[in-house]
């Protein structure tokens, strides 16, 4: 069983330009949650996909966004970045919609010069 | 309300002891309880977890304390190793919220030698 795989593994970008990032879930998981982990602090929740449509969303600007695939593999994408965007994002993957169990990616490193 | 409220910050303990790390919600919405253990530069991975209608909760040398009334609860790891030298993560999640987890700020643990 393949577990959560998140793509790239660091990322270096300037203020106001725009990145996206990857995962693929877990095998079969339909759920994919996106955190942004600051360094120091507690993972921070983004939004949520199942079955390709969002299904919840954190205290984030409309500047991050995402998007599902039918394969449950999942994009965030942020426009016009910050410097306070540099953080570690982390992907999660759930065995099914409303499923509380939670499995981690490795993150993507994201630093904003 | 959303809050989960983690304590220590850090936490030194000697190898073979016990390590107690403790946290504390507000939201009686809460159901579930997962801990998380975080090396440098990796995911969170799920260790444990616990849901209300139990009072305890142990899978090896880790065991979940929860007590409903306080709204509180705590993990202990007996026997402490050095390879459990990571940071711990708290976390709750309800369905009301589309069961995305609330992160404590976690407690970085060292455990020596």
């Amino acid at each position: 069983e393949t577990g959560v795989t998140q793509s790239p593994t660091h990322l270096i970008k300037t203020r106001g330009q725009q990145v996206t990032l990857r995962c693929s879930s877990q095998s079969g998981h339909n759920t994919v949650s996106w955190y942004q982990q600051a360094l120091g602090q507690g993972p921070q929740f983004i939004f949520q996909y199942y079955r390709e449509e969002e299904n919840g969303r954190g205290n984030f600007p409309p500047r991050f966004s995402g998007l599902q695939f039918p394969n449950y593999s999942s994009e965030l994408n942020v426009n016009a970045l910050e410097l306070d965007d540099s953080a570690l994002y982390l992907c999660a993957s759930s065995p099914r919609g409303g499923s509380d169990e939670q499995f981690f990616g490795p993150g993507t490193r994201l630093t904003v010069l | 309300q959303q809050q989960v409220k983690q304590s220590p910050q850090s936490l030194i303990v000697q190898k073979g002891g016990i390590s107690i790390i403790n946290c504390a919600y507000e939201n009686t919405a809460f159901d579930y309880f997962p801990w998380y253990q975080q090396f440098p530069g990796k995911g969170p991975a799920l260790l444990i977890a616990i849901r209300p209608d139990v009072s305890e909760k142990k899978e090896g040398r880790f065991t979940i304390s929860f007590n409903k009334s306080a709204k509180q609860f705590s993990l202990h790891i007996m026997d402490s190793q050095p390879g459990d030298s990571a940071t711990y993560f708290c976390a709750a999640s309800t369905p009301e919220y589309g069961n995305k987890l609330v992160f404590g700020a976690g407690t970085i643990l060292r455990v020596k030698s």
